[in-house]
């Protein structure tokens, strides 16, 4: 099973910087197969980014993802008051398909 | 509208099994498999199973695979997924969620989530 690991568990910022999360993975894995989810308390998942890079329908062009082979990167510019919430990484092209632990990016 | 909208919450005892239901509806429910993903309280989130819809085919966890029936029904569109043998480490919010079957997909619908709570 592929273990994602994220960094860092919590980070600290005010609306208007910019955010960095990482995802590490435990093998390299072939294709692009790797997303990025946002939840807040109380609610459901919701697909920010998938392919490592391509945003979801509707997800504003200040997220962004990056990288390849087993580092995986997730960036938020001009933090918005509604992105202060848990960040998870996924790869779907696996079984099982696994998630990491969550970054919370908090104010 | 595309959704999936899952059954009420659930308090069983140890021991115990429990049944929660995922209805879709606004899409072709057999284009896509419905997976099922828990998160324990404070926890991050847990692949446990998919089902093809259509061909009532399921993968799961090797965690889960002694203990999880996860079925579908076409004419409703609704896929159920049991689990059995409950202890309080199976307290959790369970979502279901969807991806295309064609190629490997991300979760791109949720459903609400179900709350199960295990307690004697």
């Amino acid at each position: 099973e592929i273990v994602l690991t994220q960094s860092p568990g919590t980070l600290s910022l005010s609306p208007g910087e910019g955010a960095t999360l990482s995802c590490r993975a435990s093998q390299n894995f072939r294709g692009d197969h790797l997303a990025w989810y946002q939840q807040k308390p109380g609610q459901a998942p919701r697909l920010l980014i998938y392919g490592v890079s391509t945003r979801a329908s509707g997800i504003p062009d200040r997220f962004s993802g990056s990288g390849s082979g087993t580092d995986f990167t997730l960036t938020i510019n001009r933090l918005e008051p509604e992105d202060f919430a848990f960040y998870y990484c996924q790869q779907y092209g696996y079984s099982p398909r696994t998630f990491g632990q969550g970054t919370k990016v908090e104010v | 509208q595309v959704q999936l909208v899952q059954s009420g919450a659930e308090v069983k005892k140890p021991g115990a099994s429990v049944k929660t239901s995922c209805r879709a509806s606004g899409y072709t429910f057999t284009t896509y498999y419905i997976h099922w993903v828990r998160q324990a309280p404070g926890q991050s989130l847990e692949w446990m199973a998919l089902i093809n819809p259509r061909l009532g085919t399921v993968s799961s966890a090797q965690k889960f695979q002694d203990r999880v029936t996860v079925t579908s029904d076409t004419s409703t569109g609704t896929v159920y997924m049991a689990l059995s043998s409950l202890t309080s480490a199976d307290t959790a919010v369970y979502f279901c969620t969807r991806g295309e079957q064609l190629t490997p997909a991300p979760f791109d619908l949720w459903g609400q989530g179900t709350l199960v709570t295990v307690s004697a």
